[in-house]
């Protein structure tokens, strides 16, 4: 089946550093979804890209899909306290459906202040 | 709307028992999904509704696990005959088909479960 890959597993970075998750399917995906999920909570989606190369930006969070429509990464830049948690990237399973997710093991971010 | 509801948030049950938990979606949402999250992995599948119609179930699941979404609103996942194994983080989702299409799920804040 579908197989979501995530690197690293961990991240420890100092405030203000920059951070970059990397995330790679064994297939070629429709779309890529992203997720954050902070600690003890639940995850709580962030974006998503459909088209190839596509590059979108939220404030200090830029995500980018590559050409290949098989992976994907996030990076941060200047991390802040508040980045703490863990990232997942997602993709449709296989079988032809857009809605039925399969997530990565996720990075974990923690922020040292 | 406030969201995904689910409920309880926690529940403690020894082996053996039967436990049920329920998931009420965004209303204007037609697909509803569970998934199992475990500690430091990511949620994995278990099953997914399209308004009443369960349209996939992951072969993962056992015959212990049975999920419901009578009328297409809200959702119930029981697990019969519990054990040690089911122990985790059950997590109901839904989603909508939209123009464009909008493929993000709304998670709601889970069931931990755990079996004694």
């Amino acid at each position: 089946g579908q197989q979501v890959m995530q690197i690293p597993q961990y991240q420890h970075v100092q405030e203000g550093e920059d951070f970059t998750t990397y995330c790679n399917s064994s297939t070629t995906l429709s779309n890529i979804q992203w997720y954050k999920q902070r600690p003890g909570g639940h995850p709580v989606f962030l974006i998503q890209l459909v088209k190839s190369g596509e590059v979108k930006k939220q404030k200090r969070l830029t995500f980018q899909f590559g050409e290949a429509k098989k992976n994907s990464s996030l990076h941060i830049t200047a991390t802040q306290t508040t980045d703490v948690g863990t990232y997942f990237c997602a993709g449709p399973g296989s079988g032809g459906s857009n809605y039925k997710l399969t997530f990565g093991k996720g990075t974990l971010l923690t922020v040292n202040p | 709307d406030t969201g995904v509801s689910q409920d309880p948030r926690h529940k403690i049950t020894k082996r053996g028992q039967n436990v049920t938990f329920r998931c009420d979606p965004i209303s204007e949402h037609n697909r509803l999904y569970w998934y199992r999250q475990t500690l430091g992995q990511g949620p994995e599948f278990l099953t997914y509704f399209q308004n009443e119609a369960q349209l996939e179930k992951s072969r993962l699941l056992s015959d212990r696990f049975s999920a419901e979404r009578p009328k297409g609103s809200f959702s119930t996942l029981e697990i019969q005959r519990t054990e040690q194994g089911d122990s985790a983080m059950y997590l109901c989702a839904s989603s909508s088909t939209g123009t464009p299409p909008n493929y993000g799920y709304t998670f709601g804040s889970g069931t931990r479960l755990t079996v004694v």
